[in-house]
């Protein structure tokens, strides 16, 4: 099936720097791709909505200036969240529509940790 | 508001029984639902897609059903193993290429051997 790679799978860092995740679409071109944020035991969060060429959506309350993405290819975007600080620390997930029937396909997940 | 609710409270079961999750939506009329399994520490996978006018959808020891007067879906895993232990999540959602996709809390699932 189709396959999303996310990097880094997990990252630490101080807060107030910016951080940088990287989400592919490895054997399949991906004009849209979705961020969420996940913490624990709790629902995937739509944070919003990538799209190759133009400007990402955001669900409401998410900070586009903090939380900047760019999806400059048709098989990559990327989050980076500026300016981190301990209350960004989640599991932010990427995933992109490859299936026929729209399924999505999910990257692994990156681990951010803000000290 | 669109609501997806999955049983939050975690589902234990013996090894070779049946295993039923639930999935309730309100306030929308999805045309497809999903299925995905997320292990800790990762991202979901997915599992099956039933459309609206299906009741049924089967894939080796999962089944998924679909009642849309109940606004209500049920995923089976016949036999159960140890291996199935995940939290599993439920996406209704519309029709066509352009839909976007939410999540249920999920339930997860803890398989005894």
């Amino acid at each position: 099936g189709a396959v999303v790679s996310q990097h880094p799978s997990w990252v630490i860092c101080k807060s107030g720097t910016s951080v940088k995740i990287e989400c592919r679409s490895l054997d399949f071109q991906a004009t849209t791709m979705f961020w969420y944020r996940q913490f624990p035991k709790q629902s995937l969060m739509l944070m919003a909505t990538s799209n190759e060429g133009s400007k990402a959506t955001y669900e409401q309350g998410v900070e586009k200036d903090k939380f900047l993405i760019n999806h400059a290819s048709l098989t990559l975007s990327t989050l980076t969240v500026t300016s981190a600080h301990p209350e960004d620390s989640s599991f932010y997930i990427c995933s992109a529509r490859g299936g026929v029937n729209g399924e999505l396909f999910f990257g692994e997940g990156s681990r951010l940790t803000v000290l | 508001s669109q609501k997806i609710e999955q049983n939050s409270e975690a589902l234990n079961i013996q090894e070779g029984k049946t295993a039923t999750l639930t999935c309730n939506y309100t306030n929308y009329s999805p045309a497809y639902l999903q299925w995905y399994r997320q292990d800790p520490g990762r991202g979901p996978v997915f599992l099956l897609l039933i459309r609206e006018n299906e009741k049924e959808k089967r894939k080796e020891r999962l089944k998924v059903t679909f009642d849309t007067t109940l606004k209500q879906s049920l995923f089976h895993i016949t036999a159960s193993q140890p291996a199935d232990s995940a939290t599993y999540l439920c996406a209704p959602h519309a029709s066509g290429g352009s839909y976007i996709p939410t999540f249920g809390r999920g339930t997860s699932l803890i398989v005894h051997p």
